[in-house]
């Protein structure tokens, strides 16, 4: 079946510690996005990729990075520096401007 | 810059009531996309409806409608007969320009008690 993975489901950082959120796709989609989740925020956008090799930042993309050398994987780091980082991640992919296709989601909590 | 706002943060309706999800944008692009997703307590975001800026013809879908008004930039979501299985996060999101990019609201959180 076509879709987006996410892994882990649950990820625990210590202080000081980076850690990294995988999102793979096998739906041929050319972008890809980051999101934020936290209680009664809404999502924010972290980063995105139209196209391999290529990424934008979002609205908080203070304290994360990513990569996108494969056209089916966009994985993100959370940094040391960003202080808070305890939410709930979305990896989402689309092809151009229709719906965006959502995975499960990774919740990151600080140790 | 776009905006998305959805007034109400939670609704609790008993089922089979009928139930309207707000939903106002702004922005400046004279092309633009307006969306709605649902998202379970699972937590994956389901794909609901996108409606282009030209179309403002409402859309019904089963037991969902929604109702675009561009003059008062609001595309609002209907949920006629609610079911228990509808309680979820609704987000209203807009996207516009040339990045695609979706701009989200804060959801609104529904739940239906039987």
């Amino acid at each position: 079946d076509g879709g987006i993975t996410q892994s882990p489901k649950y990820l625990f950082r210590k202080e000081g510690q980076n850690v990294t959120l995988s999102c793979e796709q096998n739906l041929n989609h050319d972008a890809m996005y980051w999101y934020r989740q936290d209680p009664g925020q809404g999502l924010r956008l972290i980063y995105y990729s139209q196209i391999v090799n290529d990424f934008q930042k979002g609205d908080i993309a203070e304290g994360y990075s990513v990569s996108r050398e494969k056209k089916e994987s966009f994985p993100l780091t959370v940094t040391s520096a960003q202080k808070n980082p305890t939410a709930f991640y979305l990896c989402a992919s689309s092809i151009f401007d229709e719906k965006l296709f959502f995975g499960s989601g990774t919740q990151l909590s600080v140790l | 810059a776009q905006k998305v706002t959805q007034a109400q943060t939670e609704i609790s309706v008993v089922e089979k009531e009928d139930v309207t999800l707000d939903c106002v944008y702004e922005t400046r692009d004279t092309t633009y996309y307006l969306f709605w997703y649902k998202q379970p307590p699972s937590g994956e975001l389901v794909f609901l409806i996108r409606r282009n800026s030209f179309d403002e013809q409402n859309e019904i879908s089963g037991r969902y409608s929604w109702n675009f008004q561009k003059s008062t930039s609001s595309f609002n979501f209907t949920i006629t007969a609610s079911q228990v299985v509808d309680s979820a996060v609704y987000f209203c999101a807009l996207s516009g320009g040339s990045n695609y990019k979706l701009t989200f609201g804060k959801g609104t959180l529904l739940t239906v008690n039987p």
